[in-house]
């Protein structure tokens, strides 16, 4: 079956460092992205990884390892503008769908 | 260049009537996907569209169907509603069936059924 696990909740404070991990089992792969949602809205895309290793996009980074089904989004110098729900998503099968996960819901305290 | 357009914005059915939902597709892309999210989940795959032809569907039942028109804009349609169908619906458009990177997602119909 297809699989993404996601921790559900996540708190952290303003200006600080905070990692979003994310766990995949699916039959195939063909790239993992990161989108943030906010309430109501558009997911939009952060970040894509199809090879092992980190991605670096300003105050974003994300972390693939295909051997272990595993990614982490790092989101540095936290603004109250970042809560919002993080997203993440494998590509998968012969047409390229996406398969997310639940999401993260992260809340920036001051 | 403009991004995804989708209408209605939000849309109130009773149950067991049907309803379009459309989407327009980004300049230069050729691909549309639809995808399902309830309150709280993740968006949940319903089918792509590529050149016109569906090429992909999800685990969703055949009362949910779609077009893509020559200029690659789409149409999800839902027949009988049903109360779980209340959801976020979203589109996404990309080129060249889906590779790359380059998804853009509307900003989505919101469909109540009652």
């Amino acid at each position: 079956g297809q699989n993404i696990d996601q921790p559900t909740e996540m708190t952290a404070t303003e200006g600080a460092i905070v990692q979003i991990n994310c766990t995949y089992q699916t039959s195939g792969f063909n790239g993992l992205f990161w989108y943030q949602q906010h309430a109501g809205e558009a997911p939009t895309f952060l970040s894509y990884n199809v090879l092992d290793g980190l991605e670096e996009k300003g105050r974003f980074s994300s972390f693939l390892s295909r051997s272990k089904g595993y990614s982490y989004l790092l989101l540095k110098e936290l603004q109250m503008k970042d809560s919002a729900s993080y997203l993440c998503a494998v590509r998968t099968g012969g047409y390229n769908k996406l398969i997310f996960g639940a999401g993260t819901r992260l809340a920036v305290h001051p | 260049e403009t991004g995804v357009t989708q209408s209605p914005t939000h849309l109130i059915k009773t149950r067991g009537q049907q309803v379009t939902l459309r989407c327009s597709s980004q300049s230069g892309h050729n691909t549309v996907s639809w995808y399902q999210q309830a309150l709280g989940q993740g968006p949940q795959f319903i089918f792509q569209y590529y050149r016109e032809e569906e090429n992909g569907r999800g685990n969703f039942p055949p009362r949910f169907s779609g077009l893509q028109f020559p200029n690659y804009s789409s149409e999800l349609n839902v027949n009988a509603l049903e109360l779980d169908d209340s959801a976020l619906y979203l589109c996404a458009s990309s080129s060249t069936g889906g590779q790359g990177a380059g998804y853009t997602f509307g900003s989505g119909t919101r469909l109540t059924v009652v």
